[in-house]
């Protein structure tokens, strides 16, 4: 079973500009979250969807949005770019909504660096 | 609002036996679960409590206790491999990590 594959894994972008990220779940699983992580700060969670819906937004600035598609295929985008958004973004794939899960099955990230 | 924290950094021996503590403050969550990152991968899966006690896979343990909530990963005969970040996390409508504690491990 392929697990959650994340594209791409490396990005460097300038000020301004914006992002898309993008994460294919394990085949049948209908969750996907995203995180944010930087050194010091954990993952910092971002968003959550299933079914294509957003279930859950953390507390993160409306620069950052994402959506799912029918095959539940994941992405994320990021808007007019800041230095502080250099980070790892790591999504999560689950079978179920939110706290039903006991397990979540990551990928391995996108490395975004903004100079 | 939700919240979990852990140590930064802990250091242990190799072989020994190393805790990693993980409190919460929250109402509602559906259970702890523990995470391994190393560097430059992604985290994984160790262990999940959904009920008060004791868990043990292997060479790794998890505890819960509800009442105090507080929980904890007992890694035993520590291996340099064990040399890693990990995260607690607990659960109620979506998943929320603790910052991490750092492993370091000298021979």
């Amino acid at each position: 079973k392929a697990g959650v594959t994340q594209t791409p894994r490396y990005l460097i972008k300038t000020r301004g500009q914006q992002v898309t990220l993008s994460c294919s779940p394990i085949s049948g699983h209908r969750s996907v979250s995203w995180y944010q992580q930087t050194p010091g700060q954990g993952l910092q969670f971002l968003f959550e969807y299933f079914s294509e819906t957003q279930r859950n937004k953390g507390n993160f600035p409306g620069r950052f949005s994402g959506r799912q598609f029918s095959n539940s295929r994941s992405e994320m985008n990021v808007s007019t770019l800041e230095l502080g958004d250099s980070a790892l973004y790591l999504c999560a794939s689950s079978p179920f909504a939110g706290g039903q899960n006991t397990e979540a099955f990551f990928g391995q990230g996108t490395r975004l660096t903004v100079v | 609002g939700q919240s979990l924290e852990q140590p930064s950094e802990v250091t242990a021996v190799e072989g020994a036996i190393v805790q990693i503590n993980c409190t919460y403050q929250t109402s509602g969550f559906y259970g702890l679960s523990w995470y391994q990152q190393h560097d430059g991968g992604a985290p994984t899966f160790l262990s999940y409590n959904a009920l008060d006690g004791l868990e043990e896979t292997g060479r790794f343990s998890s505890f819960l206790s509800r009442s105090d909530s507080y929980g904890y990963l007992l890694l035993q005969e520590l291996q340099m491999k064990d040399s890693a970040s990990y995260f607690c996390a607990g659960f109620d409508d979506k998943i929320i990590f603790g910052k991490g504690t750092r492993l370091h491990i000298l021979p």
